[in-house]
């Protein structure tokens, strides 16, 4: 089935980095964007940007651009969110989401489950 | 860009209750609108997209109706398994954006 399966929890401390990773199983990689949502604690979602698989081309949305990164591995079908100099306020669950119009309407879906990053010293 | 104003942004209801989520649009955005239902530590589930198609194996009691920029999620009659928070998301434009969220509770 149609699933993407998030790398685990991680503890981090002010100023250093991370990478988040989503690997994609049960369908063609390539052909479905991917995106990536973050959720602070007790917050709602909040979209970060999309990469296109086939190209491998990011876009960031306006809040996300400097410290963020997206990047691909396509020969594991897994793609990679990079956050640098971490902040306390980067803690949150970031999510990984295929972007589809199958059925004819653009959604969000499947999500992966999640990865809880916390920043804390 | 587009906001999406959710309301109401917090509803206390009772099993087997008519439950209607509002989201309203900045500017038009056709019917490209989903729905998702997330509950607490869990990923958000797709339930509805292109504003009323409802995603395969999400249960008939919910329906979303709407165009333009007026939106509508019903549950048609509250199930234990559906007190959780709803977000609306538009795919019209970039970026995309989300509401703030409609928690509905137990009453």
């Amino acid at each position: 089935q149609v699933q993407l399966v998030q790398s685990g929890s991680e503890l981090k401390k002010p100023g250093a980095s991370v990478k988040v990773s989503c690997k994609a199983s049960g369908y063609t990689f390539t052909t479905y964007a991917l995106n990536w949502v973050r959720q602070a604690p007790g917050q709602g979602l909040v979209w970060m940007g999309w990469i296109n698989t086939d190209t491998g081309n990011p876009t960031y949305a306006q809040d996300f651009t400097g410290r963020f990164v997206f990047s691909l591995d396509t020969s594991v079908t897994t793609a990679y969110l990079q956050i640098s100099n971490l902040k306390p306020e980067d803690t949150a669950v970031y999510y990984c989401a295929r972007t589809s119009s199958d059925g004819g309407g653009w959604k969000f879906d499947p999500w992966g489950q999640g990865t809880l990053v916390t920043v804390s010293s | 860009d587009i906001q999406l104003t959710q309301s109401p942004s917090f509803l206390s209801t009772s099993l087997g209750d008519r439950v209607t989520v509002t989201c309203r649009a900045s500017q038009g955005i056709s019917s490209d609108l989903a729905w998702y239902q997330q509950k607490p530590g869990k990923a958000p589930k797709l339930l509805i997209y292109a504003a009323s198609t409802l995603q395969s194996g999400v249960p008939s009691r919910f329906s979303g109706s709407g165009s333009g920029t007026e939106f509508t999620l019903t549950i048609s009659s509250l199930q234990p398994e559906d007190f959780a928070t709803y977000y609306c998301q538009q795919l019209n434009s970039y970026p995309r954006t989300f509401g703030q969220g409609t928690k509905v509770d137990i009453k």
